[in-house]
């Protein structure tokens, strides 16, 4: 079964600029989230999608930070204007959406930003 | 604790070397743990997951263990290769697999 598709794999920008990275989830996968890995610490949860509403959005900054799961299926994420502290790894991951133990999230390989 | 806790930060051992980790979490409300496999360049990769106290999860030379009453769980491998480098996650879940909190990682090199 094919996995989780993100793209582009890098992309550097300078601050001020806008960026958007994008995420194909495993077919059938009702659950998406949007993680934001910075260097030495554990990915963080910006948002998690059931289907094309949003079920978590409490650490997503919104001010700058936008998401959207069109149709359910794939789902872009949005930067604008970007920060500094935003140079991150953005990892994408899906999964089955049933609620239970055995509904692991699959990861796609992310997105590593650079902000200059 | 109110963060996933992962010691060691990182770690080298030689080629043939036995090691273990160790993912801390908080207890209460717990519903599963998690164990990651993330290889550079490459996306992280579901090892185990556990829910039961006393849970036991072996993968090849890798195992896991899980203490929910304490709050800890270790990862081992046995007999380590250059392959098994990786950094090593765990996340807890809290939220019946939907709201995982992940520890920042303990980074492992094994030296040929």
């Amino acid at each position: 079964e094919a996995g989780v598709a993100q793209s582009p794999r890098y992309k550097i920008i300078e601050k001020r600029q806008s960026v958007a990275f994008w995420c194909n989830p495993i077919s059938g996968h009702a659950t998406l989230y949007w993680y934001q890995q910075i260097l030495g610490q554990g990915p963080k949860l910006l948002i998690q999608f059931q289907n094309n509403g949003v079920v978590d959005d409490s650490q997503l900054p919104k001010d700058r930070f936008s998401a959207e799961r069109l149709k359910g299926v794939d789902s872009t994420l949005k930067i604008q204007p970007a920060k500094l502290e935003d140079s991150a790894v953005y990892l994408c991951a899906s999964s089955l959406g049933t609620s239970g133990p055995t509904d692991t999230q699959y990861f796609g390989p992310g997105t590593r930003l650079t902000v200059l | 604790i109110l963060n996933v806790e992962q010691s060691p930060q990182s770690l080298h051992v030689q080629e043939g070397d036995s090691t273990n980790f160790t993912c801390s979490f908080p207890s209460s409300n717990f519903y599963a743990l998690h164990w990651y496999r993330w290889e550079t360049a490459k996306s992280p990769e579901a090892l185990f997951v556990m829910t039961l106290n006393g849970d036991e999860k072996k993968k090849g030379r890798i195992s896991a263990t899980l203490n929910t009453k304490e709050g800890y769980s270790y990862l081992y491998i046995k007999g380590s290769q250059p392959e098994d480098s990786a950094t090593y996650l765990c996340a807890s879940d809290k939220n019946y697999g939907q709201n995982f909190v992940f520890g920042p990682g303990t980074r492992l090199s094994v030296l040929p």
